[in-house]
């Protein structure tokens, strides 16, 4: 596709179930990221992979929290054991290089708005 | 914390009204500066982006930003706005100053609302 695309863009859930986020990067990216935003808050960053590869998920907050990009494109937020701290926006990001540079620049999907009641 | 600021956190002007938005971020190395902006029910858009050279940069319909190193600033501004710049502004930081440059750090963002 043309964008960074996300699904789904609504999610509501009960505390305690688990849920899945997933992100289609741009064709050709090879890095992949994920950041969360909460209400009046800018988002902040969670993980992100190069190709297949989870280089930093420094962000990720607690165990509950993983992600994987299982072949080097699409890739899944998962979160166990949802809690209502937890209701946030969910953003992906991808990016065209591989390595940590300097002039790569990162393109943002839609999100996924994240309800637990 | 290595941190940024954004000051104004929701600004209201008139149409053909100059826009400033302040954003400023607490490291003296390296960086690389960004302004995103999301519209209403849209996602985040790169507006435009610093890495080196020339501190003024100019950006997508008609925005422009001034890196100040001294100051750690760098402020967002546009001559005349439209009521269609009526959006949400988000600074970010990326370098050392967060880890890398894989990692953006963004302010919290400044709600823009533009009145016809």
């Amino acid at each position: 596709g043309a964008g960074v695309s996300q699904s789904p863009r609504y999610k509501v859930t009960k505390r305690g179930q688990d849920v899945a986020l997933r992100c289609d990067p741009i064709s050709g990216h090879v890095s992949l990221y994920w950041y969360r935003q909460a209400l009046g808050q800018g988002p902040e960053f969670l993980t992100y992979f190069n190709y297949e590869a989870q280089q930093d998920k420094s962000g990720l907050p607690n165990d509950r929290f993983s992600a994987e990009r299982p072949e080097g494109s699409i890739s899944t937020l998962t979160i166990q054991r949802t809690e209502q701290r937890d209701s946030a926006m969910y953003r992906c990001a991808s990016s065209l290089l591989e390595i940590d540079s300097p002039s790569d620049t990162q393109y943002f999907g839609p999100g996924t708005r994240l309800t637990v009641l | 914390a290595q941190s940024v600021s954004q000051h104004n956190h929701h600004v209201i002007l008139s149409e053909a009204a100059s826009l400033e938005l302040g954003c400023n971020y607490s490291y003296g190395g390296t960086v690389n500066l960004f302004w995103y902006v999301q519209y209403p029910g849209q996602h985040l858009q790169l507006l435009l982006k610093y890495f080196s050279g020339d501190p003024l940069v100019k950006g997508i319909k008609g925005f422009e930003a001034e890196f100040i190193k001294s100051k750690f600033s760098f402020n967002l501004r546009k001559p005349s706005v439209q009521w269609s710049d009526t959006a949400e502004y988000f600074c970010a930081v990326r370098g050392p100053i967060s880890g890398g440059y894989n990692k953006l750090i963004f302010g919290a963002g400044t709600r823009l609302a533009v009145h016809p």
